[in-house]
């Protein structure tokens, strides 16, 4: 069974960066079968996704993130991550790891989330 | 790439049937078969329950089906139980391999 569980600080100063890991297990990372994905959900509000990555490192990112926002792979520890830069309150949320099956349009395997706080 | 729109809350009794709504635009609900619908206990991982607009994954309940016309689509619970209260959200592929989701749905049994 497949398990992905998200990891990294739970509070962020303002306008310094976010950084993430997603461990997966059960399942390896650098299968060409699958994009790894980044979804979060502000408080009280709805999800939001930010960021999916092919294990070969292509990436397609949310225009409204894109420019404060990285992610990236890495295979041999069977990770992936995300960064995202200069933060605000605004990005206070619970961020959420998924899978996607390459020629699939869903997300059929998710984290349980990390609540991330932005606050000085 | 606005959210798609859901409203904020549904109930029903037990045993009943409930629907709801998703709508969005001709630029990813309405121009793609590709919504999926997801069921989210607070403190949980959020889990697939419909795919394609009418697929259900292996382990759901019959009780959950989807459908979509034009721009909206819509997940319908029958038999409600007290295990399907829960937060819905629904989502939508966009084109180039973007994503879009709805501000959620809790549902109360």
């Amino acid at each position: 069974q497949l398990q992905l569980q998200e990891s990294g600080p739970g509070l962020v100063k303002p306008w310094e960066t976010l950084s993430l890991t997603c461990s997966v297990s059960g399942g390896s990372i650098g299968s060409n079968s699958n994009y790894w994905g980044w979804i979060r959900q502000p408080p009280g509000k709805g999800l939001e996704w930010i960021a999916n990555i092919y294990y070969s490192g292509r990436t397609y990112y949310n225009p409204s993130l894109k420019s404060r926002v990285t992610i990236s792979v890495d295979t041999s520890m069977d990770h992936f991550s995300l960064s995202l830069r200069s933060v605000t309150a605004a990005d206070t949320a619970v961020y959420y790891c998924a899978r996607q099956v390459f020629g699939n349009f869903h997300f059929d395997y998710w984290g349980q989330g990390i609540l991330v706080t932005v606050s000085s | 790439q606005s959210a798609l729109t859901q409203p904020a809350s549904v109930s029903g009794s037990p045993g009943q049937s409930i629907t709801i709504s998703c709508t969005g635009t001709s630029s990813d609900v309405g121009g793609y078969n590709y919504v999926s619908w997801y069921q989210h206990h607070p403190g949980k991982a959020p889990k697939l329950m419909i795919y394609d607009v009418t697929n259900r994954p292996s382990g759901v309940s019959i009780r959950f089906s989807g459908s979509k016309s034009g721009n909206t689509a819509s997940l319908t619970i029958s038999g409600l139980q007290a295990d399907d209260e829960a937060d819905y959200y629904c989502g939508s592929y966009t084109g180039s391999s973007t994503w879009v989701f709805g501000g959620g749905t809790k549902l109360t049994v």
